[in-house]
């Protein structure tokens, strides 16, 4: 099996629960922030993105909020699905680099 | 289209051996990333390029290298392998590096160094 993130911080959330997976950065000059989802064996793949000079940017069942203060990152998900089962990960865009942060495991109980 | 594609998917080598991952998409993205992932670790990002002729080092270039001679080919050369190079390398592409432009990741290439 996928030997990555063995050691990663596990999120356990019920099916049908909203989920929140929080994220610190380091770069108060980063422009943007990605979040991704990694599933066992898979690359990375896109979740959405938001613009530093935003609070808050919506998709379909996930919400990514920005707290540029704190510089904190958040993804919310709506009614998680066993599907939703992965290792989550956030990107900050350092001029002509993404350096991401460790990651969060999601696991999803019926 | 058939996206970010990487070979070989499984690879062994022995320490001191030299080999190229190859990387290739088709989607005429001019910006290209290698990622090494180790366990309980995000991704790191090894060499990017801009574009074909450009390239740049990212957080761990060290035993690594690239060129990019055209704009779908991003090989990446381990020039003397080591056990600590053991690890997923992922490349990745994008239109451009910027918001709105997504990130396309291949398969990824599993490297063990004995």
């Amino acid at each position: 099996g996928e030997s990555v993130g063995l050691h990663l911080p596990t999120l356990s959330v019920q099916e049908g629960d909203n989920s929140i997976i929080n994220c610190a950065y380091s770069n108060s000059a980063s422009d943007y922030f990605i979040w991704y989802k990694q599933e066992s064996g898979k690359g990375p793949q896109f979740i959405i993105d938001i613009r530093s000079n935003m609070d808050k940017r919506q998709g379909q069942r996930v919400t990514v909020l920005l707290n540029k203060t704190v510089k904190h990152l958040s993804l919310q998900i709506a009614a998680t699905q066993p599907g939703d089962s992965a290792v989550y990960f956030c990107a900050e865009r350092d001029t002509d680099k993404l350096i991401f942060g460790t990651g969060t495991r999601l696991q999803v109980f019926p | 289209n058939a996206g970010v594609t990487q070979t070989p998917k499984f690879q062994v080598l022995k320490t001191g051996q030299s080999m190229t991952l190859q990387c290739a998409q088709d989607m005429n993205h001019e910006y290209m990333s290698w990622y090494r992932q180790d366990p309980g670790m995000g991704l790191r990002l090894i060499h990017y390029s801009v574009g074909a002729g450009i390239t740049d080092q990212g957080e761990v270039p060290n035993g690594y290298n690239v060129s990019r001679s055209t704009t779908e080919d991003f090989p990446l050369r381990l020039l003397s392998a080591a056990p600590s190079q053991t690890s997923v390398y992922f490349c990745a592409s994008s239109l451009v590096l910027a918001i709105y432009n997504e990130q396309f990741f291949g398969p990824g290439t599993r490297l063990t160094v004995l």
